[in-house]
């Protein structure tokens, strides 16, 4: 069964000081590793979507890279608006549209 | 450029009765996507479509129904409503040949 663990579950960082987000997982051949951004009362935002190992991405402030077990999305200097959930969510080989996603990163940044 | 436009956006209703989610989508995409998200868990497939009338179960289909008549619409019907269907409805769609789906704005459902 495809499994996905995001940690920790909830971050509280200060504006500028870079962190991590990392998301585990365990999946019978690895089509797809994607990461969301959902602020409160809304529907997920896509931000990257990561296909091997050794991959990277980059988008401002965010970049997330892949390897063979885990996927990293790290923030550098981050400000008060990338407060949000960030989701991370996995397709296996032949799952036939279906993604497995994890409960979610909660990050909190304070000005 | 609309994307995913979902109705009604708040729904309160009662045990027992039927409640169609609506989800409706300006790109063209092949295949849409039902999920419910509830704290504690990730979010869960419902069902699934890979083209009109071409309609799949996801992980947690039991007491929902779909259908596709049309590309654009997505309708999800919970025929019989339960507490345990509280819960806020993502709807989903990507294009055939990719992987990445994009979401619409929710439903939040709360059953009396």
């Amino acid at each position: 069964e495809d499994q996905v663990t995001q940690s920790p579950e909830a971050l509280r960082l200060q504006e500028g000081e870079s962190s991590s987000l990392n998301c585990s997982y365990t999946v019978s051949g690895l089509r797809g590793l994607f990461w969301y951004r959902q602020d409160p009362g809304k529907g997920p935002e896509f931000l990257f979507t990561l296909y091997s190992a050794g991959e990277e991405k980059e988008k401002e402030r965010l970049k997330a890279t892949l390897t063979k077990k885990e996927s990293f999305l790290h923030i550098t200097a981050p400000k008060p608006e990338d407060s949000a959930t960030y989701l991370c969510a996995v397709q296996a080989d032949g799952a036939n549209s279906k993604l497995t996603f994890g409960k979610g990163i909660t990050l909190s940044v304070r000005p | 450029d609309a994307g995913i436009t979902q109705s009604p956006r708040y729904k309160i209703t009662e045990t027992g009765r039927q409640v169609t989610l609506m989800c409706h989508q300006t790109w063209s995409h092949s295949y849409m996507f039902w999920y419910r998200q509830d704290l504690g868990h990730g979010l869960r497939l419902i069902y699934y479509s890979a083209a009109a009338d071409i309609t799949d179960k996801g992980e947690v289909p039991d007491g929902y129904v779909v259908s596709r008549s049309k590309t654009e619409n997505f309708p999800l019907t919970l025929e019989s409503a339960t507490r345990s269907q509280t819960s806020v409805y993502f709807c989903a769609s990507r294009i055939s040949g990719q992987e990445t789906q994009y979401f619409g704005p929710g439903t939040r459902l709360l059953v009396l």
